[in-house]
């Protein structure tokens, strides 16, 4: 059962571009919402994270809205770069509960 | 410090050998965890230990056996392993307890492990 569904599964921009990667929930325990990012070959490495009182956090050019009543949050990626390439997995966890359940990922590829 | 530190980064074995992979972690972290990742799929949890105890086992078939020596090494045993088991193995740690941002797991670079 997939309790962290994600899309799209893969996506191509162009440089400057700003994409959107879009992941929704169903349990409704889950109350903390980090995002990965996975080079190939490498372990994912912690963008940023979210909490569910917070509609929208963003750090540097990386966004995440989050919609609590829909159960839906998303990562905006604003003047993406080729270096942004990677896969990217939105996650959800209970804080205190040591399982992190991961979303099936978006390969990104930023084209120059 | 924020690094988990895995080794080896590549390991091919047989499957009649028996082989180690080890992770290290200087963050004062008291979760662990091995996790297991095929090609273009998510990290799958395969083990968690708290305080050094083993707190969640995933159903994970017994050729692999992880050890936490101390709250700052984490092992994975390899013993009679299946070429269907090749994936990349990730250790990762995060505090036990903690506030918000204090829950996030910090993931090393993994151990690319062929199986033959």
């Amino acid at each position: 059962q997939q309790q962290v569904k994600q899309s799209p599964q893969s996506l191509i921009v162009q440089k400057g571009g700003i994409p959107i990667i879009n992941c929704a929930y169903e349990n409704t325990a889950f109350d903390y919402f980090p995002w990965y990012q996975q080079f190939p070959g490498k372990g994912p490495a912690l963008l940023i994270a979210i909490r569910p009182d917070v509609s929208e956090k963003k750090e540097g050019r990386f966004t995440i809205s989050f919609n609590k009543s829909a159960k839906q949050f998303s990562l905006h990626i604003m003047d993406s770069q080729p270096g942004d390439s990677a896969t990217y997995f939105c996650a959800a966890l209970i804080r205190g509960y040591q399982k992190v359940t991961f979303g099936i990922g978006t390969k990104l590829q930023v084209i120059p | 410090d924020t690094e988990v530190t895995q080794t080896p980064k590549h390991l091919v074995m047989g499957m009649t050998n028996k082989k180690s992979l080890k992770c290290e972690q200087h963050m004062g972290h008291r979760a662990m965890y091995w996790y297991k990742q095929k090609a273009k799929k998510p990290p799958e949890l395969m083990f968690v230990y708290s305080y050094e105890k083993l707190s969640i086992n995933e159903s994970v078939p017994s050729r692999f056996s992880p050890e936490c020596p101390n709250s700052s090494l984490l092992n994975l045993h390899l013993h009679a392993l299946q070429p269907e088991d090749s994936a990349l193995y990730l250790c990762a740690s995060s505090q036990e307890r903690g506030g918000w941002g204090n829950t996030e797991a910090f993931f090393g670079q993994g151990t690319r492990l062929t199986v033959v």
